[in-house]
């Protein structure tokens, strides 16, 4: 077990619809990140929070936005959903604020968008 | 650009023999490379992680071997057993303004009681 929590598990959603996907870090993890899982792309950094700020941004589309709450947890809102958004969508957490420290992976959201 | 490599795809070895897994990334700042294995149904767990300032680091039987020159990276794993099937991801530490970590594409690894 990560100490990674996500949720919910599985979703299932139409066109058009918008979703909220949340994440409670590990304890005492202060960087959240945010992943997509496709078949074909592998795994895909969207975005990243420190301690509340944002602080690195990959591959998002402008659909999506992400934050972190004073409490560590963080959010991913999909909106305007497309079939090819369906994904597995991944939280992982870290300790520290730059890119070479341990992440550690919930165990995921799948998305279909039907 | 941030690009990582990861070969093959998809591998099977006999239980018992060693696997290897390769990956090369192209920026030849990066000093940060781990290592995550993914079962299936859970997320990528982080197995052996390795800096740029060693060649090579252990742990049981997985080690990892890194090729600053050559900008490669390669993950081996010694005494196979059915456990080790799954899939597993290299990944990179890129800096162009934010850092990053990219990951390779993956390979399947199966392994043949």
């Amino acid at each position: 077990d990560s100490g990674v929590t996500q949720t919910p598990k599985h979703l299932i959603t139409a066109t058009g619809q918008r979703v909220t996907l949340r994440c409670s870090p590990r304890s005492g993890d202060l960087s959240v990140y945010w992943y997509q899982q496709s078949l074909d792309q592998g795994l895909q950094f969207l975005i990243q929070y420190y301690n509340g700020e944002e602080r690195a941004k990959g591959n998002i589309l402008e659909r999506f936005s992400a934050q972190q709450f004073p409490d560590l947890h963080s959010e991913l809102n999909l909106s305007s959903l497309e079939l090819g958004d369906s994904a597995l969508y991944f939280c992982a957490s870290s300790v520290g604020q730059g890119a070479n420290w341990p992440l550690h992976f919930g165990n995921g959201t799948r998305l279909t968008v039907t | 650009g941030e690009n990582v490599e990861q070969h093959p795809s998809t591998l099977s070895v006999q239980e018992g023999d060693s696997a290897v897994i390769k990956c090369t990334y192209s920026d030849s700042a990066s000093n940060y490379f781990p290592w995550y294995k993914q079962e299936l149904g859970k997320g990528p767990q982080l197995i052996i992680d390795i800096r740029s300032n060693v060649g090579e680091k252990k742990d049981q039987r997985i080690a990892v071997t890194l090729n600053k020159t050559a900008k490669h990276f390669s993950l081996h794993i010694t005494e196979t057993q059915p456990e080790d099937s799954a899939v597993y991801f290299c990944a990179a530490k890129f800096d162009f303004g934010n850092e990053k970590l990219t990951f390779g594409t993956g390979t399947r690894l199966t392994i043949i009681p």
